[in-house]
């Protein structure tokens, strides 16, 4: 079974730049989330998707952050203008639901400069 | 609001010695608790969860967390280290939503 894809990998843009990051969950997997872990620190949780609609987007810095998930499958997570302190790991993860287990994807590390 | 402590950023350990990696957590209401491992370069995986049942849990590599309800701790164990488990370690909570609450994590170091 496939895991939860993401890409790019790695990513270095300079303070007020946008970037964009894509996931691809888990087959089937109708919640999908995206954390921000900034080293040193855990993963917060910055939005969840259950299909195409959001649940929780209460972390997100709306400003200059959003994301959305057309179709109910792949997503993406944008951010713009980039800030020095957005320079984290942007992990995505899905799962069925409820209490079932999150599956994280590689991650997609940000260097902000 | 739930939160999650884990009090030892880093845990060194000379492999085949045990090691105990402590989570402690608050909350008003029923949890659900993860372990999850991060080795280098690489994404979250999930090493062992309670959800309800028997309060000790096991994985498939030998670690076990011991739900504790009135001391609020899901503490990890594993009664000899190997190198290969060099990682970090993320506690995390759940209520009845799907919403993880992570710890800051604990680096463990296996030495020869």
């Amino acid at each position: 079974e496939a895991g939860v894809a993401q890409s790019p990998r790695y990513k270095i843009i300079e303070k007020r730049q946008s970037v964009a990051f894509w996931c691809n969950p888990i087959s089937g997997h109708a919640t999908l989330y995206w954390y921000q872990q900034i080293l040193g620190q855990g993963p917060k949780l910055l939005i969840q998707f259950q299909n195409n609609g959001v649940v929780d987007d209460s972390q997100l810095p709306k400003d200059r952050f959003s994301a959305e998930r057309l179709k109910g499958v792949d997503s993406t997570l944008k951010i713009q203008p980039a800030k020095l302190e957005d320079s984290a790991v942007y992990l995505c993860a899905s799962s069925f639901g409820g209490a079932d287990t999150q599956y994280f994807g590689p991650g997609t590390r940000l260097t902000v400069l | 609001a739930q939160s999650v402590t884990q009090l030892d950023s880093q845990v060194p350990v000379f492999e085949e010695a045990p090691v105990e990696l402590r989570c402690n957590y608050s909350s008003s209401v029923s949890v659900y608790l993860f372990w999850y491992v991060q080795y280098p370069n690489q994404g979250l995986q999930l090493l062992l969860k309670y959800l309800s049942g028997s309060t000790l849990v096991e994985s498939i590599n030998g670690f076990e967390a011991e739900f504790n309800k009135s001391q609020t701790s899901f503490h990890l164990r594993k009664p000899s280290v190997h190198i290969s488990d060099t990682a970090e370690y993320f506690c995390a909570v759940t209520t009845n939503t799907d919403k993880l609450i992570f710890g800051t994590g604990t680096r463990l170091q296996v030495f020869p």
